[in-house]
This record gives structure tokens, sequence and C-alpha cells, in this order.
């Protein structure tokens, strides 16, 4: 069983900049879930997709967007970037049922370690 | 809303001393529970989940936390610890209707030889 995958490890952009991050989900999960942590904090949920459609956002602005694909990869995208946005991007995949509120446990990837001059 | 709250950002302790790392979760529904530790330049590897089962959850690495809900806590402990134990620790509450997870601050743990 292959586990959450994250791509690419750091990536280094400057202010203004866009930039796209990449994550592959856990076998047999179907949502995945975005997170931002920033040194010494804990991970903020940035948004969630499932079956290929937003499901829910945290409190950041419309620049960051996202995108799933058939296969339940996903990708998050930065757009006009700035130098807070520095930090660790974490995408975590789990199962959500069809008729349920929720997902099932989050497995979280390695993550992306952006920075922004 | 839901929330948690860790007491303590570092916490030190001895190799083979009891480790105790504390949460406590602020809740309107009964919460589901986590506790996450990451690796220095690594992401969160789950410890273990409070699903409203059984209030001791037993967890990988010999961790174990107890929910005690006249408390609201939900404190991580390890009767020994090991230098290898040496990382971060998240506790965390599912919330929103789409059950993402809202993270404490996050505990320190340093353990000395």
């Amino acid at each position: 069983e292959t586990g959450v995958t994250q791509s690419p490890t750091h990536l280094i952009k400057t202010r203004g900049q866009q930039v796209t991050l990449r994550c592959s989900s856990q076998s047999g999960h179907n949502t995945v879930s975005w997170y931002q942590q920033a040194l010494g904090q804990g991970p903020q949920f940035i948004f969630q997709y499932y079956r290929e459609e937003e499901n829910g956002r945290g409190n950041f602005p419309p620049r960051f967007s996202g995108l799933q694909f058939p296969n339940y990869s996903s990708e998050l995208n930065v757009n006009a970037l700035e130098l807070d946005d520095s930090a660790l991007y974490l995408c975590a995949s789990s199962f959500k049922r069809t008729s349920g509120r929720g997902t099932d446990t989050q497995y979280f990837g390695p993550g992306t370690r952006l920075t922004v001059l | 809303a839901q929330s948690v709250t860790q007491l303590g950002s570092h916490v030190s302790v001895s190799e083979g001393a009891l480790v105790l790392l504390r949460c406590n979760y602020s809740s309107s529904v009964p919460p589901y529970l986590f506790w996450y530790v990451q690796y220095p330049n690594q992401g969160l590897q789950l410890l273990l989940k409070y699903t409203s089962a059984a209030t001791l959850v037993k967890g990988i690495n010999g961790f174990e936390a107890e929910f005690k809900k006249s408390e609201t806590s939900f404190h991580l402990t390890k009767p020994s610890a090991h230098m290898s134990d040496a990382a971060e620790y998240f506790c965390a509450v599912r919330g929103g209707s789409q059950g993402n997870l809202i993270f404490g601050k996050g505990t320190k743990l340093s353990v000395k030889p």
C-alpha cells in the first residue's frame, strides 16, 4: 500500500510568483485536505477536495486554489506569492463515505517546504 | 466551534522517565480527538485517535491517551521515554462539516540521556 506522497520536497520562489504543489493520495482514499504549517505553529486547514470539488475551506484568500483529479490526486496553487506564504504545506488523504459527514482518519504526506523571498 | 489547547510548548524529560503531554479541548459535540507526531523535516504521523469508544486509547510506540470528559482533556502519556521520542507532538480535534482537523500549537519533547 502506497502512502501519501508530495512533490516537490522543497521550493524557492519570489514574491508575486505563482506555485503549484502536488499530492498523491493513499490507495483507497477519495478525499484530500491541504494544510499550511508556518514555522513554530500547528497546521492550519486550507481546503478539502472530494469528488473533484472543493468541499470546505479555512480562512485563506482566493489566491489559494486547488484541483482534484479523477485518480484522487490533488494540486494546491498559490498565486501572487507573499512572504508570509513561506511554510510547510501538508497534504492529507482520507476516505469519505457518500452518506456521512466528515471523513475518516487523515494520513499526512511528508510536506513541501515553500520559501518565498 | 471546536478548539484544542496544548499546555507547554516545550517539555524536557530524562530517558526512562514518564512522558506527559497535555491537551485540553473545546467542543460543542462529542469530539473526535487525535495525537500526531512530527519528526524534524517530516510530515505528521498518527499516534492514536479517540472516536467515542474506549476512553483509554493505546497508540503506536508505547503511547496512550485518556479521554476525560469531565476535565475536557486528552493528555498523552508514555511510561518510559526513549531518545527516539524526541519530536513535536500535536493534539487535534475534528471540526467542521467536512471533518477538517483543528490543531493545537504543538509541544516539543526533548529527551535527555
